[in-house]
C-alpha cells in the first residue's frame, strides 16, 4: 500500500540554525499537510498545501517556516532559525481531495533544538 | 480553533472485553470527524470519516457514531484483543477548510 514517507526521523539541531525536513507525499494525492506534537500536547495543524500554494496556515506557522514543493514529489518544511520550542515531532500527510477524505500521515521526524 | 476533547485520557481492558471511547466537539461550524489508529513508532492510521448526524462506520470489529447535534462521536472495539493495544485519535474540521482539529487521544492497553 503507498505510504507517506518522511526523512530524517530524527534531526538533532543547534538552536537558530535552519533545518529542512523532507516528505515524499502519496504520488496521487493533491493535498498536502504538515502538523506537529510538542510533547505531551495535541497534535496540532501548520499549514495544508494545494496547488503549488499555501491553501491554510495557523498561527504557529509564522515567517519563520516555509514550504515547498520543489521538485513534484517532495513536499518541504523548513524553519529559518530554529528556537528551543520548535523541538517537536513533526508530521506530513497527504490527501487526494479535501473534503470526505482521511488524511494519510508519514511516521514523522523528530526535531530536537539544544 | 475547534476545541476537541477526548475520554477517557487512557483505559486498560481485558482481552475479549468490549470498549468505547468518547470525542466531543463544537457543533457549530463542525464539517467531518476523523478516527485515527496510533501505534507506538508508527504513523496515525485512518479508521474513519464521518460528516452526517448519525452516521455508523464500521471496519472489523471496530465502529464509531457521529451526533453533530450535540457533538459526539463514540468509538466502539468489540472483543479487544492485544493487537487493538495503540491511541486512538479523533480530529475535526470545520465547514470550509480541511486542517485537522485532534483530540489528546486515548491510550487503549489491552491484557492478554
Amino acid at each position: 500500500e503507498p505510504e507517506v514517507t518522511q526523512t530524517p526521523s530524527h534531526q538533532v539541531t543547534q538552536m537558530g540554525q535552519e533545518v529542512i525536513l523532507r516528505c515524499v507525499p502519496i504520488s496521487n494525492h493533491l493535498y498536502f499537510y504538515w502538523y506537529r506534537q510538542i510533547l505531551g500536547q495535541k497534535v496540532e495543524f501548520l499549514v495544508s498545501f494545494y496547488n503549488n500554494e499555501i491553501s491554510e496556515k495557523s498561527e504557529i506557522f509564522d515567517d519563520q517556516f516555509s514550504v515547498e514543493r520543489p521538485d513534484g514529489s517532495n513536499f518541504t518544511l523548513k524553519i529559518r532559525s530554529t528556537k528551543l520550542e520548535d523541538s517537536a515531532m513533526y508530521f506530513c500527510a497527504s490527501s487526494v481531495d479535501r473534503i470526505n477524505q482521511p488524511q494519510h500521515f508519514g511516521d514523522g521526524t523528530r526535531l530536537s533544538i539544544l | 480553533i475547534l476545541n476537541v476533547e477526548q475520554s477517557p485520557q487512557s483505559l486498560h481492558v481485558q482481552e475479549g472485553d468490549s470498549t468505547n471511547f468518547t470525542c466531543s466537539f463544537p457543533s457549530s461550524n463542525f464539517y467531518a470527524l476523523h478516527w485515527y489508529r496510533w501505534e507506538t513508532a508508527k504513523s496515525p492510521e485512518a479508521l474513519f470519516v464521518m460528516t452526517l448526524n448519525g452516521d455508523e462506520k464500521k471496519k472489523g470489529r471496530i465502529s464509531a457514531t457521529l451526533n453533530t447535534k450535540e457533538g459526539y462521536s463514540y468509538l466502539y472495539i468489540k472483543g479487544s484483543q492485544p493487537e487493538d493495544s495503540a491511541t486512538y485519535l479523533c480530529a475535526a474540521t470545520q465547514t470550509g477548510a480541511n486542517n485537522l482539529f485532534f483530540g489528546t487521544g486515548t491510550r487503549l492497553t489491552v491484557i492478554p
